[in-house]
């Protein structure tokens, strides 16, 4: 069965400085990647799915198959970014398999 | 456009009481599905439609029943409430490609 592990759950960081937030995953075929966005009184929303390869809001997410991983990543925090984050793997029959999710916290 | 949209949004219930969550859309999609998120527990799965009269359950199905009405509208039913069923649920559509569109959610308390 496909797995999403996002190993923490809160993570505070400063305006200006790197954010990286963790996914991993297990899955017996080849995966499809996504990582979707909660900000406060707001729907969840998709921010980007790895098949795309392209930056929004200035994040960025790599799939790497040799480490089963799919971190997001943000050089410069901005405070617009503290939100709830979940990484979700497809599973083949148009589901989603969602983490945890993360909790940022983007202090000024 | 709404979208996906949820009715009601909060509810409170007393254990061993009922309620049905309405979902519609008017994206056109042909897969709904509802969700519950709770504190450290992510989104889970508790059941999902392909098509209209069609349903499959997900992850967290026991305590649920589902109707998929039309294309339009995918309901969820508490027969008999518990307080572990206390939750925010979210109903979502999709099409191919595995995005999915989210609904705002319902907030329901049982005590």
């Amino acid at each position: 069965a496909q797995r999403v592990t996002q190993p923490e759950k809160l993570l505070s960081v400063f305006k200006g400085a790197p954010v990286e937030l963790k996914c991993n995953y297990s899955y017996s075929g080849s995966p499809e990647l996504f990582w979707y966005v909660q900000y406060s009184r707001q729907r969840l929303q998709l921010l980007l799915r790895h098949i795309s390869r392209e930056s929004i809001k200035g994040f960025t997410a790599d799939l790497n198959k040799g480490e089963t991983s799919f971190h997001l990543k943000k050089p410069f925090a901005q405070e617009e970014d503290s939100a709830m984050y979940y990484c979700a793997l497809g599973d083949g029959n148009n589901r989603l398999a969602f983490g945890k999710g993360n909790q940022v916290v983007v202090i000024p | 456009n709404a979208g996906v949209t949820q009715t009601p949004k909060f509810q409170v219930l007393k254990t061993g009481q009922s309620m049905t969550l309405q979902c519609a859309q008017d994206m056109n999609h042909n897969s709904m599905y509802w969700y519950r998120q709770d504190p450290g527990m992510g989104l889970r799965l508790i059941y999902y439609s392909a098509s209209e009269g069609t349903t499959d359950k997900g992850e967290v199905p026991n305590g649920y029943n589902v109707s998929r009405l039309n294309k339009r509208e995918f309901s969820l039913r508490l027969e008999s409430a518990a307080p572990s069923q206390t939750s925010v649920y979210f109903c979502a559509t999709g099409e191919t490609g595995y995005e999915q569109y989210f609904g705002p959610g319902t907030r329901l308390t049982v005590t």
